[in-house]
């Protein structure tokens, strides 16, 4: 079975500043991997997702993700963040079944 | 515009009293799930659908029913709710099972049951 662990619950930052929001998963087969934005009131929306190929996966709104093997980690970065971007997020793996599994979500808040 | 629908946003219940959340999307997407999000927890699969009349349970199936008998509604019903199942319940859906596809998720539908 796979699993998602997000290792921050909750990350405040200033606008402008850089931001990394952590995911490391657990897999015994090959996953896909994702990153889903959860603005308040609203469904997830789809951010960015790893497939193959390259492991630097760049996503809407600026972000971009590092497949990591090795280390089994998915991370989420942005260079500098805006206030628009206060959201909570996903991290998910999907592997080649029907089971799209979700980590806790990291609540992102940007201040001015 | 593609998107999944589900209705309604927001209900209060009582205990007992049997409910249907509706989804439906328009992209005739495969395959449909259901999930509840609880604060810490993040998103657990309660009942999943790979096609017409194919369901099967997620996580957290207990206390709940799904149908699919056409391919673009995925009724969620609760036959006797009970104050543990208050949660926020999200309807996704993808063109198929396949791992490379990520979800469409609906907008949510806040349940409280008292």
């Amino acid at each position: 079975a796979q699993s998602v662990t997000q290792l921050d619950s909750q990350v405040p930052v200033f606008e402008e500043a850089p931001v990394e929001l952590r995911c490391n998963y657990s897999s015994s087969v090959s996953v896909y991997l994702f990153w889903y934005v959860q603005y308040p009131n609203q469904g997830l929306q789809l951010l960015l997702k790893y497939l193959s190929g390259s492991t630097l996966v760049k996503g809407i709104n600026g972000f971009e993700a590092e497949f990591n093997k090795s280390q089994t980690s998915f991370h989420l970065r942005k260079p500098s963040v805006h206030i628009s971007d206060t959201a909570e997020y996903f991290c998910a793996v999907r592997r080649n079944n029907n089971d799209m599994r979700f980590g806790a979500g990291t609540r992102l808040t940007v201040k001015p | 515009e593609a998107q999944v629908t589900q209705n309604p946003r927001y209900l209060i219940t009582v205990t007992g009293k049997k409910l249907t959340v509706t989804c439906s999307q328009n992209m005739n997407h495969e395959y449909m799930s259901w999930y509840r999000q609880d604060p810490g927890l993040g998103l657990r699969q309660i009942y999943y659908s790979m096609n017409v009349e194919v369901t099967d349970k997620g996580d957290v199936p207990e206390g709940y029913k799904v149908s699919r008998k056409e391919k673009r509604n995925f009724p969620l019903i609760l036959e006797s709710p009970s104050p543990n199942q208050t949660s926020l319940y999200f309807c996704a859906s993808s063109l198929s099972s396949g791992a490379n596809y990520g979800y469409t998720f609906g907008s949510g539908t806040r349940l409280t049951v008292v």
